[in-house]
C-alpha cells in the first residue's frame, strides 16, 4: 500500500465536464505537489503546497484549480479541459519543500483522457 | 535554467548482468541533489537512490550505485545483477539545495531479458 493514494486511477471526461482528482497522504509530510506526465516529455511541475499554502503555480491554465484543505489532502479540480490535457497526473509529497535532500513519495497517478 | 538529459530512451539487459543508465544535467549551482526514480507499470514512481553534490563518495543502495562526476555534470546509474523486477522507466532528477522544484529527464525504458 503506497503512502500516497490517488483516486480515481482512470478518468475519461468530456471537454465540458467538471471533475476532481484526489490525493491523500498519511506520511506526516508537509509539502504536496501536482505533476503532469506526458509521453516522451519530462515531468512538469504544476503546483506546490507547503504547509497548506500554495507556494508555486507553474503557469498552469486556469482550467486546472488546486485545493489543499489540510496537509494530508490535495485536490485538482478540472473544468473545460482540452484533449491535449490528456496525461498521467501524479501527486507527490515530501517532508518539506525548499530544504534537505528529500525525495518525493509519489502516488500511482490518475490517467486522464479528455474526449 | 536547469535541464536534465537522458540520452538513452531505451535500454535492455540480460538477467543477472549489469547495465548503466546515463544522465547529464546542466546547472550553475555548486550544491544540489540528484536522484534516480523508477516507474514500473504500476505507475508509482519509486526513489531508487540519491546523491548530495557536496559528497564526493558515490551513493550505493544494494545492487544500485551511481557514478557521480560533478565536473562533467554526469550522474549515471549502475544496476548490478539485474532482475526481472528491475524492468521499468528510470528517471533522473535534479533539485537545487533550496527550492521546491525537481527537474526530471525524459526517462529510460529498461527491459530485462530472461
Amino acid at each position: 500500500e503506497t503512502g500516497v493514494t490517488q483516486t480515481p486511477r482512470h478518468l475519461v471526461m468530456g471537454m465540458t465536464n467538471k471533475k476532481s482528482l484526489k490525493c491523500e497522504q498519511h506520511l506526516g509530510h508537509n509539502a504536496m505537489y501536482w505533476y503532469k506526465q506526458s509521453a516522451k516529455k519530462p515531468l512538469e511541475l504544476m503546483f506546490v503546497y507547503n504547509f497548506k499554502e500554495q507556494t508555486e503555480n507553474n503557469s498552469v491554465p486556469s482550467r486546472f484549480s488546486p485545493e489543499c484543505p489540510n496537509s494530508s489532502h490535495l485536490f485538482l479540480h478540472l473544468h473545460t479541459l482540452q484533449p491535449e490535457d490528456s496525461a498521467l497526473y501524479l501527486c507527490a509529497s515530501s517532508q518539506e519543500a525548499s530544504s534537505g535532500p528529500y525525495g518525493y513519495t509519489f502516488g500511482s497517478g490518475t490517467r486522464l483522457t479528455v474526449v | 535554467a536547469q535541464t536534465v538529459t537522458q540520452s538513452q530512451p531505451e535500454m535492455s539487459v540480460q538477467e543477472a548482468e549489469t547495465v548503466t543508465l546515463s544522465c547529464t544535467y546542466d546547472t550553475s549551482e555548486s550544491d544540489y541533489y540528484l536522484f534516480w526514480y523508477k516507474q514500473p507499470p504500476s505507475r508509482q514512481m519509486i526513489l531508487v537512490i540519491r546523491q548530495e553534490a557536496y559528497k564526493q563518495q558515490n551513493a550505493t543502495e544494494n545492487r544500485f550505485s551511481v557514478n557521480f562526476q560533478k565536473a562533467a555534470k554526469s550522474f549515471s546509474l549502475k544496476i548490478s545483477d539485474s532482475q526481472l523486477g528491475d524492468a521499468a522507466m528510470y528517471f533522473c532528477a535534479y533539485r537545487r539545495r533550496t527550492g521546491n522544484q525537481f527537474y526530471f529527464g525524459t526517462g529510460t525504458s529498461l527491459t530485462v531479458i530472461p
